[in-house]
């Protein structure tokens, strides 16, 4: 079945610092690909997708570029700040008979975010 | 636009007692989700509704949770007896074509 691995975490950066989460998954077709955010207590909400191989998803100073030779969606910002603190979760919409079923979503297990000032 | 309403925020019971989770989807969303997020962990889709129908409720654990969109708009979880490993937070989703817009959640503690 398909899953979406993202790397061990938490990650603690310095404000301005490089960030980078990775994610990979393992799914049946080519599915689109979306990153969430979670800030502290508030629901999860959309902050980038992509389609297609080799779409980049950006929003809010984030990147992400679907790999499909290497199933790889990682995200990137090159200057994080505080209000970025937050846990970030990839995930991939189910496909079904009738086609992509983007709230079917199997996420990550989410990586916990500290920007310091 | 209002956005996806759960309550209540917070629950803690005991085991083997009984609680229930309210959601009102987004005006006009016919597909309605339950997601259970333990934490350190990714949420997992407990069951899916579309108007007032189940599209899955594969991953939903039928001894003791059950769900019900009996009008196609709110929805409501149960759990009935709850155990110890059921502690999570449970999202409530909707969508109407190709995003997903979340609830706040319930953060259920069972002691």
């Amino acid at each position: 079945g398909d899953s979406v691995t993202q790397m061990e975490g938490p990650v603690t950066l310095s404000e301005e610092a490089f960030l980078t989460i990775n994610c990979t998954y393992t799914a049946t077709g080519y599915p689109s690909l979306f990153w969430y955010v979670q800030y502290p207590g508030e629901g999860l909400q959309l902050l980038l997708k992509a389609t297609k191989a080799d779409d980049k998803g950006s929003n809010k100073g984030f990147e992400a570029t679907y790999r499909k030779e290497t199933t790889s969606f990682h995200l990137e910002k090159g200057s994080v700040q505080v209000s970025d603190s937050a846990v970030y979760f990839c995930a991939l919409p189910a496909i079904n008979a009738g086609g992509t079923s983007y709230g079917k979503l199997t996420f990550g297990q989410g990586t916990i975010l500290t920007v310091h000032p | 636009e209002a956005g996806v309403a759960q309550s209540p925020r917070y629950k803690i019971i005991e085991k083997r007692q009984s609680v229930a989770f309210w959601c009102n989807p987004i005006s006009g969303h016919a597909t309605l989700y339950w997601y259970q997020q333990i934490l350190g962990q990714g949420p997992k889709l407990l069951i899916q509704f579309q108007n007032n129908g189940v599209v899955d409720d594969s991953q939903l654990p039928k001894d003791r949770f059950s769900a019900e969109r009996l009008k196609g708009v709110d929805s409501t979880l149960k759990i009935q007896p709850a155990k110890l490993e059921d502690s999570a937070v449970y999202l409530c989703a909707s969508s109407r074509d190709t995003e997903a817009f979340f609830g706040q959640g319930t953060r259920l503690t069972v002691v």
